[in-house]
C-alpha cells in the first residue's frame, strides 16, 4: 500500500500570510494526488486534482504542484474562511490512501 | 443540483451488521464511479472502498480494514449505492461518506460528496 504523510500536522497563520503544506507518498504516484479541505462538521471539499489543477470554483490563492513523491499545497494570501483540516489523497493505486491531515488555524 | 444523501447510520452493537444507503440526484448515477469514506471521530479521512459505474463487469475494491466484512453495491436504476457492513466493531464507529468520482478526467478525484451519516458501534 502507498503510505501518504503531511507536514506540518497543523499550523496557525496570519490573514495574509502565505502558507504551505507538504504531502509525500512512499512511493511513485505521478500526478495522481488531490487535496481536499475539511471543515468541522462539514463533508470535505475538492481544492486541487491532478497535483495542480485547481477545480472549478476554488479562489486563485490555491495553488498545487509537485509529482512522482512530493507534493505542496500553497495558500498564496491565507483568508479568513480557509480555516480547516486538509488532506492530500492518492489516487494512484487502490487503496486510496490519505494523508493524516494538516490543520489551519487563524 | 448535484445532491448526494446518505442514511442508514445508527446505533449498532459489536458484531451486528448496517446498511448504508447513498441516494443520488441532478446527474447520471450510471456514469459515475462511487466511493465511501469514512471519518473516526476526531480522526482524518479513510478510503473504504469503491464501485466502478457497471458492477457487471467490474468488481468492488476495498480497504483491507473492512475487506471481507463489508460489501458495496449500487442500483443504477435506482440511482443508489449501497454500503452494507456486517461483524462490526467498535473500530468501525465512523462518519461515513459517500463521494462521487469525476468523469471529466481520470485522476479519480472527488468533486460531490454526500453530507454523512454516523455509524456508531458500541454495547
Amino acid at each position: 500500500d502507498i503510505q501518504m504523510t503531511q507536514s506540518p500536522s497543523s499550523l496557525s497563520a496570519s490573514v495574509g500570510d502565505r502558507v504551505t503544506i507538504t504531502c509525500r507518498a512512499s512511493q511513485s504516484i505521478s500526478t495522481y494526488l488531490n487535496w481536499y479541505r475539511q471543515k468541522p462538521g462539514k463533508a470535505p471539499i475538492l481544492l486541487v486534482y491532478a497535483a495542480s489543477t485547481l477545480q472549478s470554483g476554488v479562489p486563485s490563492r490555491f495553488s498545487g504542484s509537485g509529482s512522482e513523491t512530493d507534493f505542496t499545497l500553497t495558500i498564496s494570501s491565507l483568508q479568513p474562511e480557509d480555516f480547516g483540516a486538509y488532506y492530500c489523497q492518492q489516487t494512484y493505486s487502490a487503496p486510496r490512501t490519505f494523508g493524516p491531515g494538516t490543520k489551519v488555524d487563524i | 443540483e448535484v445532491q448526494l444523501v446518505e442514511s442508514g447510520g445508527g446505533l449498532v452493537q459489536p458484531g451486528g451488521s448496517l446498511r448504508l444507503s447513498c441516494t443520488v440526484s441532478g446527474f447520471t448515477f450510471s456514469d459515475h464511479y462511487m466511493d465511501w469514506v469514512r471519518q473516526a471521530p476526531g480522526r482524518g479521512l479513510e478510503w473504504v472502498g469503491r464501485s466502478r459505474n457497471n458492477p457487471a463487469t467490474y468488481t468492488m475494491e476495498y480497504a483491507a480494514s473492512v475487506k471481507g466484512r463489508f460489501t458495496i453495491s449500487r442500483d443504477n436504476s435506482k440511482n443508489s449505492l449501497y454500503l452494507q457492513m456486517n461483524s462490526l466493531k467498535t473500530e468501525d464507529t465512523a462518519v461515513y461518506y459517500c463521494a462521487r468520482e469525476t468523469k471529466y478526467n481520470s485522476y479519480g478525484d472527488y468533486d460531490c460528496w454526500g453530507q454523512g451519516t454516523l455509524v456508531t458501534v458500541s454495547s
